[in-house]
């Protein structure tokens, strides 16, 4: 399974928009990038999934460069309610997810 | 609120107690998780059961039996816990063994005295 690599923490001001990069080098051509969050004291969370094209969702936005060497997350405009641990995790598909460090973005009012 | 819920929320027992934790979702859906989570951690893949059978085992030691009565339930029984074994366990379930998106509840606080 592909590795991915998220900076280790990030922070964002209230109302700004949030820009959470993931390289992942050697992923494979039917491995899709998943983004999860987890808000401290409660489970994980969905965010979105891609393969190949940029996807938006209700929660966020994700861009995967042409090349899939790496994707960005983006919440459009923050709220202290986004700080939390986000994952973005590699997978052929969904029945053994494993998570790596995540990035922990703190919103600031 | 989570559509997968988790009993009991905090669990607090000694290393000769049998203790049980449950996870149950309406859902519908097929694949059931187990997952353990240590303090500033990711979580990390226990057992995976799809169609109500163990379909990935992480090499998990003994202490942890895992159950699947049927399509809705998930147990995980512990007996002889370590004081390291002490995590927060988190449930999950997805529409199928390769649906998406994974459904979590808030997990079990386990404390091993």
């Amino acid at each position: 399974d592909a590795k991915t690599t998220q900076p280790t923490s990030m922070d964002c001001a209230e109302g700004r928009a949030a820009n959470l990069p993931c390289n992942h080098s050697t992923i494979s051509g039917n491995e899709y990038v998943y983004w999860y969050r987890q808000i401290h004291s409660q489970g994980p969370q969905y965010i979105i999934h891609g393969l190949k094209n940029n996807e938006t969702n209700e929660m966020a936005s994700l861009i995967i460069t042409e090349d899939r060497k790496s994707s960005t997350l983006i919440l459009p405009h923050a709220t202290l309610r986004d700080t939390a641990v986000y994952y973005c995790i590699v997978r052929v598909n969904n029945n053994d997810m494993r998570f790596g460090a995540g990035t922990r973005l703190t919103v600031k009012p | 609120d989570t559509e997968v819920t988790q009993t009991p929320k905090h669990l607090v027992m000694g290393m000769t107690n049998k203790k049980s934790l449950k996870c149950e979702q309406h859902m519908g859906h097929r694949a059931m998780y187990w997952y353990k989570q240590k303090a500033k951690k990711p979580p990390e893949l226990m057992f995976v059961y799809s169609y109500e059978k163990l379909s990935i085992n992480e090499s998990v030691p003994s202490r942890f039996s895992p159950e699947c009565p049927n399509s809705s339930l998930l147990n995980l029984h512990l007996h002889a816990l370590q004081p390291e074994d002490s995590a927060l366990y988190l449930c999950a379930s997805s529409q199928a063994p390769t649906g998406w998106p994974l459904h979590f509840g808030n997990g079990t606080r386990l404390t091993v005295t």
